[in-house]
């Protein structure tokens, strides 16, 4: 498994502004994610941060509003810009394990929960 | 169509009877299968994941996989108030563009009252 840290855990933010979400993995990931997940929704995939290159988004999603950076294996950010009160989400890093011992799965960081005035 | 269909439930059990989730999926192609369980407020963990056609038993859960009918569940015996949570089910295709594509139901919300 991956033990997976997120910060900030909840942030109260002003319309127009942006936020940067840290996410650190305990060990050596292939694979880091970005989902949101809407109140009473569920998760929605925003993009795969890739190590050293352009993430690759979802549809719907664009660089320009949630740019993404993965400098290592074990670190990403995303930045949620020019926030509105429609961005008000928790928003979830996520990795996924890879390797000879791995069954493939997917863990999630505690999440960051962003409201939007 | 959406990939994975859950039933939104509240889905409610008195405490100690067995709870059945269902799951179904669209994608015939579909290789690993997995159940996640959140809290209000908390972010999902993985609690059972699947491969092969038939039961895997951990502990109080069982998950059950049915390919030709595209369907999967996910069955909590002595059910706790504590298993109270929402559970969502996750499909992964396995291979080729989607490799790392996790597609999640809605969740179904299961109520167990003590």
């Amino acid at each position: 498994s991956a033990v997976i840290s997120q910060k900030p855990s909840r942030d109260i933010c002003q319309r127009g502004t942006s936020l940067t979400i840290q996410c650190q993995v305990d060990s050596q990931v292939t694979m880091m994610f970005w989902y949101r997940q809407q109140p009473g929704q569920s998760l929605t995939l925003i993009a795969t941060a890739n190590q050293g290159s352009e993430a690759t988004y979802e549809s719907g999603f664009v660089i320009d509003k949630f740019p993404i950076s993965r400098p290592n294996l074990t670190f990403s950010t995303l930045t949620v810009s020019n926030m509105s009160p429609e961005d008000s989400s928790i928003y979830l890093c996520s990795a996924r394990t890879s390797g000879v011992l791995s069954t493939g799965e997917l863990f999630f960081g505690e999440g960051s929960r962003l409201t939007v005035l | 169509q959406k990939e994975v269909e859950q039933n939104s439930g509240p889905l409610s059990v008195p405490e100690g009877a067995i709870a059945s989730l269902n799951c179904t999926y669209s994608d015939r192609g579909s290789q690993s299968f997995f159940w996640y369980r959140q809290y209000s407020g908390k972010s999902p963990e993985l609690i059972m994941s699947i491969y092969s056609n038939g039961d895997k038993e951990d502990g109080r859960f069982t998950a059950q996989l049915n390919k030709a009918s595209q369907y999967v569940s996910l069955l909590i015996r002595d059910s706790q108030p504590s298993d109270s949570a929402t559970y969502l089910c996750a499909v992964n295709q396995g291979g080729g563009y989607n490799f790392n594509k996790f597609y999640f139901g809605s969740g179904t919300k299961l109520n167990v009252k003590p």
